[in-house]
């Protein structure tokens, strides 16, 4: 089956600090990848997302790579803000279907001023 | 950009009643609407499909007598959740279906005592 394990929160920074938060995955076929962020009382939305091997995705400053050998997707930011603090969920959809979205546990980001 | 929202935000209610919560996509219609259930520091679990003027489809494991979806708009579907007992209290997130592409919204946290 499809599983995705990301790093445990919470994570605290202090402002301007580099930021990784670690995703690995199980799939069957070729997943696309996608990292989404909840912001106190909104709903998820999509930060970024690779939907092949070595592809690049990117917003606001962060990023994360697509590694098919490590089936890894670890999202970075070199200098995280404030605003920044959030819940920070790792997802995969194997297919083209919506529904078939398996999610991480999410990474709970608080940074520091 | 797509918004989604649901009512209650947060909701208290006794063992045995029923209670009643509302998903609604604000500025566009949505066919297919999916809602999912979160317990602490976990995956999101997608319970069912809401499909607008047709009946629910529900994941394996998930009572579809207890867990009642309606989807009888193009931006509204309900879930009530029956007989309410300490169990089912959890975080309900809804999200609706635009262009291939999932919006969430924000969740309603359900306490049942």
């Amino acid at each position: 089956g499809n599983s995705v394990t990301q790093m445990e929160g919470p994570v605290t920074l202090s402002e301007e600090a580099f930021l990784t938060i670690n995703c690995t995955y199980t799939a069957t076929g070729y997943p696309s990848l996608f990292w989404y962020v909840q912001y106190p009382g909104e709903g998820l939305q999509l930060l970024l997302k690779a939907t092949k091997a070595d592809d690049k995705g990117s917003n606001k400053g962060f990023e994360a790579t697509y590694r098919k050998e490590t089936t890894s997707f670890h999202l970075e930011k070199g200098s995280v803000q404030v605003s920044d603090s959030a819940v920070y969920f790792c997802v995969t959809r194997v297919g083209g279907s919506a529904r078939q979205l398996t999610f991480g546990s999410g990474t709970q980001l608080t940074v520091l001023p | 950009g797509a918004v989604v929202s649901q009512h209650p935000s947060r909701v208290i209610c006794k063992s045995g009643t029923s209670v009643k919560i509302e998903c609604r996509s604000l500025d566009f219609q949505a066919t297919t609407m999916f809602w999912y259930r979160q317990f602490p520091k976990q995956s999101l679990m997608l319970m069912a499909t809401s499909n607008e003027g047709s009946k629910a489809t529900y994941e394996q494991g998930v009572e579809k007598d207890k867990f009642l979806i309606n989807h009888a708009s193009l931006t509204l579907s309900t879930l009530t959740v029956t007989s309410a007992h300490p169990e089912d209290s959890s975080f309900y997130i809804c999200s609706a279906l635009a262009e291939a592409e999932q919006y969430f919204g924000p969740g309603t946290r359900l306490t049942v005592t």
